[in-house]
């Protein structure tokens, strides 16, 4: 099956400077990718996605990067603010099979220092 | 502003009971799903449907049950509640074709004590 997974549990940023989460996933076929962000207390919520014919998808402050050939994806978010600390997810979708669902990594918490 | 409603934000409930997690959804949606989320295990799907009156177990089925009896409402149902079923539950939708995100609730936080 596929596994999605993130590098690091924590990432702690000062507000002003650029984030950069990392995310690895272990099915080559997929071919959807989102990322998700969840604020203490609520449901994730939607950011950016991309498809596996793109490497890059930009956003308002934010662009992922999707690396095939080492089956890993990132979120950056430019300028990061504190509004911005929760936890990001993200999540990736197979061709075969689960193709009404998507697999979920572990999150990494974003913990922005004013 | 569409979006997936969970009736409780909050719930405790005592070992043995019998409990009901309600989600509506009023996007119109095919597929809608319950995941639970404990720390260090990300979310963990409990069971997912794709149409009204359909079923499919996800990854951790085991002490649950699901009721789609119309479109735009999913239930869980935790037939006797255990403390190892206190969690965060979440529920989703999502529209047919691939491509597409997962619109969330806001969670239902479930003690059994």
């Amino acid at each position: 099956g596929e596994s999605v997974g993130l590098h690091l549990p924590t990432l702690s940023v000062q507000e002003g400077d650029n984030s950069i989460i990392n995310c690895a996933y272990s099915n080559s076929a997929s071919d959807y990718f989102i990322w998700y962000k969840q604020e203490s207390g609520k449901g994730p919520q939607f950011i950016i996605d991309i498809r596996s014919n793109m490497d890059k998808r930009q956003g308002q402050r934010v662009t992922v990067l999707l690396n095939k050939t080492v089956k890993h994806l990132s979120l950056q978010i430019a300028a990061t603010q504190p509004g911005d600390s929760a936890v990001y997810f993200c999540a990736g979708e197979g061709v075969t099979g689960g193709g009404n669902k998507l697999t979920f990594g572990t999150g990494t918490q974003l913990k922005v220092e004013l | 502003d569409v979006k997936v409603t969970q009736s409780s934000r909050y719930l405790v409930k005592r070992t043995g009971e019998k409990v009901f997690l309600e989600c509506v959804q009023d996007m119109d949606h095919e597929n809608m799903f319950w995941y639970r989320q404990d720390p260090g295990l990300g979310l963990r799907l409990i069971y997912f449907s794709y149409d009204v009156k359909m079923k499919e177990k996800g990854d951790i089925p085991e002490g649950y049950s699901v009721s789609r009896e119309k479109k735009e409402r999913f239930s869980l149902i935790l037939e006797s509640a255990s403390t190892n079923q206190t969690s965060m539950y979440l529920c989703a939708s999502r529209g047919t074709g691939k491509l597409n995100g997962y619109t969330f609730g806001s969670g239902t936080r479930l003690t059994v004590v």
